[in-house]
C-alpha cells in the first residue's frame, strides 16, 4: 500500500545551520505532496506543497522538491532559527480506492541559540 | 478567523463512559476527517467525510462513531472508552481535491483511565 518514510528525530541542530529532514514515499498513483508544520500544543499547518513531478514548493525559507525519480520529497532550509523548532510531518494526497492522505511519522526539530 | 474549532481541548474519561467531540469549520469546505495522533505513530485517520451527508471509515474505524450534522459540523463519539483510546485527536477540514491542504484544529487532549 502507499506510505510515507520520513527520518527519525529528534534533530537538533544550532541556530543558522543547514537543515535536511528526509521523506520518502510509495504511491501507486500521482500524488500530491505536502510537508506540514506542528507547533506544541497546536494542529498541524501547511508549510509547503508540490503537486506534480519537478515542481518546487517552497514557504518561510522552506523548500522541498517533488522527485518522482527517487520518490523523495526531502525538506530543506539554508539557515534555521530557534523558532523553527517544531514537528515536521511529510503527507501525500492521491485518488487510488478513494481519497486518501497519508501522513509520516513526524520528525521533531530542536534548534539551539 | 476562527478556522477550525474543537471542543473541548482537554477531557478526562473513566473506561465506559462515553463523550462526543466537537468540531466545526466556517471555510465552507466540503471535506471533514477525525484523526489520532499517538507518539511516534504521526496522524492516524479514524473517520471521514468528503462531503455533507456522506461518512467513509479510515484506517482505526473501531470503537468511534461520526456525525455530520451539517456542512460546517463534524462530531466524533466514543460509545465506551478504552484505555487504548487515550491520544490527541484532530478535526481537519478540506476543499476537496487531491491538491488540497487540509486545515487542523488545536486538538482535544482525551485520557480515558
Amino acid at each position: 500500500g502507499n506510505s510515507v518514510t520520513q527520518m527519525e528525530g529528534p534533530v537538533t541542530l544550532s541556530e543558522e545551520a543547514f537543515l535536511t529532514i528526509n521523506c520518502t514515499y510509495t504511491a501507486t498513483g500521482y500524488p500530491s505532496l505536502f510537508w506540514y508544520v506542528q507547533y506544541p500544543g497546536e494542529g498541524l499547518q501547511l508549510l509547503l506543497k508540490a503537486t506534480k513531478a519537478d515542481d518546487k514548493g517552497s514557504n518561510k525559507g522552506f523548500e522541498a522538491t517533488y522527485r518522482k525519480e527517487t520518490t523523495s520529497f526531502h525538506l530543506e532550509k539554508g539557515s534555521v532559527q530557534v523558532s523553527d523548532s517544531a514537528v515536521y510531518f511529510c503527507a501525500l494526497s492521491e485518488i487510488t480506492g478513494g481519497f486518501k492522505t497519508i501522513f509520516g511519522a513526524g520528525t521533531r526539530l530542536f534548534v539551539k541559540a | 478567523n476562527a478556522g477550525v474549532t474543537q471542543t473541548p481541548k482537554f477531557q478526562v474519561l473513566k473506561t465506559g463512559q462515553s463523550m462526543t467531540l466537537q468540531c466545526a469549520q466556517d471555510m465552507n469546505h466540503n471535506s471533514m476527517y477525525w484523526y489520532r495522533q499517538d507518539p511516534g505513530m504521526g496522524l492516524r485517520l479514524i473517520y471521514y467525510s468528503a462531503s455533507e451527508g456522506t461518512t467513509d471509515k479510515g484506517e482505526v474505524p473501531n470503537g468511534y462513531n461520526v456525525s455530520r450534522l451539517n456542512k460546517r459540523e463534524f462530531s466524533l463519539r466514543l460509545e465506551s472508552a478504552a484505555p487504548s483510546q487515550t491520544s490527541v485527536y484532530f478535526c481537519a477540514s478540506s476543499k476537496q481535491g487531491i491538491n488540497q491542504p487540509q486545515h487542523f484544529g488545536d486538538g482535544t487532549r482525551l485520557s480515558i483511565l
